[in-house]
């Protein structure tokens, strides 16, 4: 079954930087958009990024477009975030999702707090 | 980013119908489509229906997505205690070149 796991979450102070990842298994990876999607305390989901399979570009939000950068590591099936520059308000559970018209799969999401 | 326009809030009795709606533009809603999300805090959202009216295998068919022009519309049908949730509409937007969601709504089974 389709299976998606995020890591790299964590209690970090403004400023600095966090990379997370998402492991996808049960389907094939390079056929499929992947997503990150995050929520903030008390807040609703809010859109990150992708980056489509097998292209070189891919898309933000315009609240970590410049700060935030996707990859795909097809040999690993994986998805990574890499934040930059992290402020207080990107505090949020980070969410990973499979992608086919709406958002399909989800993992259980990683948590990320910016604080100092 | 301009987000899609949900009503905060929907109350309705048990076994009773709720429609939700959802409101765009020709940039996401209008041309894209959109996608319903069900969300029980605690766990991932749940997809419901996507591409304006398409239900993923094992969602109930009390479950059901149109669109007209702009707004999108999702129908709950014999309301159940565990429909109580948020619901999330999402949609691409060609114009951003990104995915949008409205603020949600919130569904009270009374």
């Amino acid at each position: 079954q389709v299976q998606l796991v995020e890591s790299g979450g964590g209690v970090v102070q403004p400023g600095t930087s966090l990379r997370l990842s998402c492991v996808a298994s049960g389907f094939t990876f390079n056929h499929y958009h992947i997503h990150w999607v995050r929520q903030a305390p008390g807040k609703g989901l809010e859109w990150m990024a992708t980056m489509p399979p097998a292209e070189s570009y891919s898309f933000y939000a315009d609240s970590v477009k410049g700060r935030f950068t996707i990859s795909r590591d097809s040999s690993k099936s994986t998805v990574y975030l890499q934040m930059d520059g992290l402020r207080v308000e990107d505090t949020a559970l980070y969410y990973c999702a499979r992608e086919i018209g709406g958002f399909a799969d989800w993992g259980q999401g990683t948590l990320v707090t910016v604080s100092s | 980013q301009a987000g899609l326009t949900q009503p905060p809030s929907v109350s309705k009795g048990l076994r009773q119908t709720a429609t939700l709606t959802c409101t765009g533009n020709s940039d996401n809603v209008g041309n894209e489509g959109a996608a319903w999300l069900q969300h029980h805090r605690g766990n991932p959202p749940k997809l419901l229906s996507y591409r304006d009216d398409n239900r993923p295998s094992g969602i109930s068919e009390r479950f059901s997505a149109s669109r007209s022009g702009n707004t999108a519309s999702l129908t709950i049908t014999g309301l159940q205690p565990e429909d109580e949730a948020e619901y999330y509409c999402s949609a691409w937007d060609s114009s951003l070149s990104a995915w949008i969601f409205g603020e949600g709504t919130k569904l009270f089974v009374l």
